[in-house]
C-alpha cells in the first residue's frame, strides 16, 4: 500500500509568483484535502477534492485553486504570492466520509521572498 | 464558529505517563482525532473515537472523551523520548467535508 506523495518538498518563490503542489493519494482513496499549516500552528483547510471536483472549501481567497486528476492525484496552485503565503502544505488523502482520519504526506515547505 | 483548543506545550520525565487535553467548541462533532507530527514531517495518525464512545485504549494511548464538556484527551502510557513531537487534536462532523485542527501540543520528553 503506497501512501501519500507530495512534490517538491521545498520551494522558493518571489511575491507575485505563481506556484503548483503536486500530491499522489494513498491506494483506495479517492478524496483528496490540502491544508495550510504555519509556523507554530495547526494544519488549516483549504479545500477537498472529490471525483475531479471541489467538494468544499476554507476561508482561502480564489488565487488558491485546485485540481484532482482521473488517477485521484491533485494539484494546488498558488496565484499572486504573498509573502504571507510561507507555509508547510499538507496534502491529505482519504476515503469520502473521512470518518477514519486522513493519511498525510510529507509537505511541500514553500518560502515567499 | 468550531474551534479546537490545546494547551502549547507538555514536559514530562522518561517513563511517565503523559496527559494532553483539547476542548472543542462544536456539538456536532463524531468523529474525534490525535495525529502525532514530528519535525520536518507530515501528520501521522495515532488513534481516533467516535462521538458515541467515552473510552478507547490502543497498546500506550488511551482516549478519553467527555461529550456533555466537549473534552478530550490523549495519555501516553510509559512515555520514550521518541515520543518528543507534536500532538494535535482535530474533530470532525457527520456529512462535514473538513476536518478542524488545534494548534498543536509540543511533547517534551526528558531522559
Amino acid at each position: 500500500e503506497t501512501g501519500v506523495t507530495q512534490s517538491p518538498t521545498h520551494l522558493i518563490k518571489t511575491r507575485g509568483q505563481q506556484v503548483t503542489l503536486r500530491c499522489s493519494s494513498q491506494s483506495g482513496h479517492n478524496t483528496v484535502s490540502w491544508y495550510q499549516q504555519a509556523l507554530g500552528q495547526g494544519p488549516q483547510f483549504i479545500f477537498q477534492y472529490y471525483r475531479e471536483e471541489e467538494n468544499g472549501r476554507g476561508n482561502f481567497p480564489p488565487r488558491f485553486s485546485g485540481l484532482q486528476f482521473p488517477n485521484y492525484s491533485s494539484e494546488l496552485n498558488v496565484n499572486a504570492l504573498e509573502l504571507d503565503d510561507s507555509a508547510l502544505y499538507l496534502c491529505a488523502s482519504s476515503t469520502l466520509e473521512g470518518n477514519y482520519g486522513y493519511t498525510f504526506g510529507s509537505g511541500t515547505r514553500l518560502t515567499v521572498v | 464558529g468550531e474551534d479546537v483548543e490545546q494547551s502549547l506545550f507538555l514536559s514530562v520525565r522518561e517513563g511517565d505517563s503523559s496527559v494532553i487535553n483539547c476542548t472543542y467548541t462544536d456539538s456536532s462533532s463524531t468523529y474525534l482525532y490525535w495525529y502525532k507530527q514530528e519535525p520536518g514531517a507530515g501528520l501521522q495518525l495515532l488513534t481516533y473515537i467516535f462521538s458515541n464512545m467515552d473510552m478507547k485504549q490502543d497498546q500506550r494511548l488511551t482516549v478519553l472523551l467527555n461529550k456533555k464538556d466537549k473534552h478530550l484527551s490523549l495519555r501516553i502510557a510509559d512515555t520514550q523520548t521518541g515520543d518528543s513531537a507534536i500532538y494535535f487534536c482535530a474533530d470532525r462532523n457527520t456529512g462535514g467535508f473538513k476536518t478542524i485542527f488545534g494548534a498543536g501540543t509540543r511533547l517534551f520528553v526528558k531522559a
